[in-house]
C-alpha cells in the first residue's frame, strides 16, 4: 500500500530565506509526482509535476526534485515572500491498477515579513 | 479556461437531508475525480471517471454516497442521507486522459451537515 509522508507538518520563516519542503513515498512504482498549494478555504493549485522518469522541475522561485529509487522529493522555495504562506501537499501517482492520486497530509507554511 | 467548476461552494443541511454536488470539468479533460478532505484525514480519493465510466470507486464511503457522470461536461456527487459525519470539503478534479497528466482541481464544496 502506498503511503505519502511530509515532514515538517507546519514550518514557520522569516522573509527571504531559501527553505525545503519533504516529501517520502513508501512505493516507487510510481507514474509521477505532482505539488499543489492550498491556500486557506481554496482548492488546489498544481504547482510541479514530475514524470518518473525525470530528476527535476522547475518554475520561477520552485524547484521540485525527486528521487525515485529512495522514495522521496523535495520542493525547494527560493527567496520566500510572504505570499508564498499556503499548505503545500504532494502527491503520487500510482503505477498500476487504476493509477490513483495518493497525497501527503501537507506542510503548512508561514512566512513572516 | 474556466477551470474545474464546483456548486455549490458552501452547503449547510440537516442531517437526513439528500445532498448533490456538481461539477463541470475543464472542457477537453476525459478524467474526472471526487475528494473529500477532513482535517482528521486528509485528501481522500471516493471515486474516478474515465471517459464518463467509473473506474475507481473502491473510495465511497458507504452506499449512502452515489456519483454520475452522464456526459463528459457533468458529475454529479450525492449523499442520501446525510449525516453529520459528512461534513468536509469535497473537491472536483480532472484531466486529460493519461496517467502522466496533471490533475486541475476544483474550489470545492463546503458542506456542514447538522
Amino acid at each position: 500500500k502506498q503511503e505519502v509522508t511530509q515532514i515538517p507538518a507546519a514550518l514557520s520563516v522569516p522573509e527571504g530565506e531559501n527553505l525545503v519542503l519533504n516529501c517520502s513515498f513508501t512505493d516507487s512504482a510510481i507514474y509521477n509526482l505532482q505539488w499543489f498549494r492550498q491556500d486557506p478555504g481554496k482548492g488546489l493549485t498544481s504547482l510541479l509535476l514530475i514524470q518518473s522518469s525525470q530528476r527535476e522541475q522547475t518554475s520561477g522561485r520552485l524547484n521540485a526534485s525527486l528521487d525515485k529509487s529512495s522514495g522521496r522529493s523535495t520542493l525547494y522555495i527560493a527567496a520566500s515572500q510572504p505570499g508564498d504562506s499556503a499548505t503545500y501537499l504532494c502527491a503520487v501517482r500510482r503505477r498500476g491498477g487504476t493509477g490513483k492520486l495518493i497525497f501527503g497530509q501537507g506542510t503548512t507554511l508561514q512566512v513572516k515579513p | 479556461d474556466a477551470g474545474v467548476i464546483q456548486s455549490p461552494r458552501h452547503e449547510v443541511t440537516e442531517m437526513g437531508q439528500e445532498v448533490t454536488l456538481r461539477c463541470k470539468p475543464i472542457s477537453g479533460h476525459n478524467s474526472l475525480f471526487w475528494y473529500r478532505q477532513t482535517m482528521m484525514r486528509g485528501l481522500e480519493l471516493l471515486i474516478y471517471f474515465n471517459n464518463n465510466v467509473p473506474i475507481d470507486d473502491s473510495g465511497m464511503p458507504e452506499d449512502r454516497f452515489s456519483a454520475k457522470m452522464p456526459n463528459a461536461s457533468f458529475s454529479t456527487l450525492k449523499i442520501q442521507p446525510s449525516e453529520p459525519r459528512d461534513s468536509a470539503v469535497y473537491f472536483c478534479a480532472s484531466s486529460k486522459q493519461g496517467l502522466g497528466n496533471t490533475i486541475y482541481f476544483g474550489e470545492g464544496s463546503w458542506l456542514t451537515v447538522v
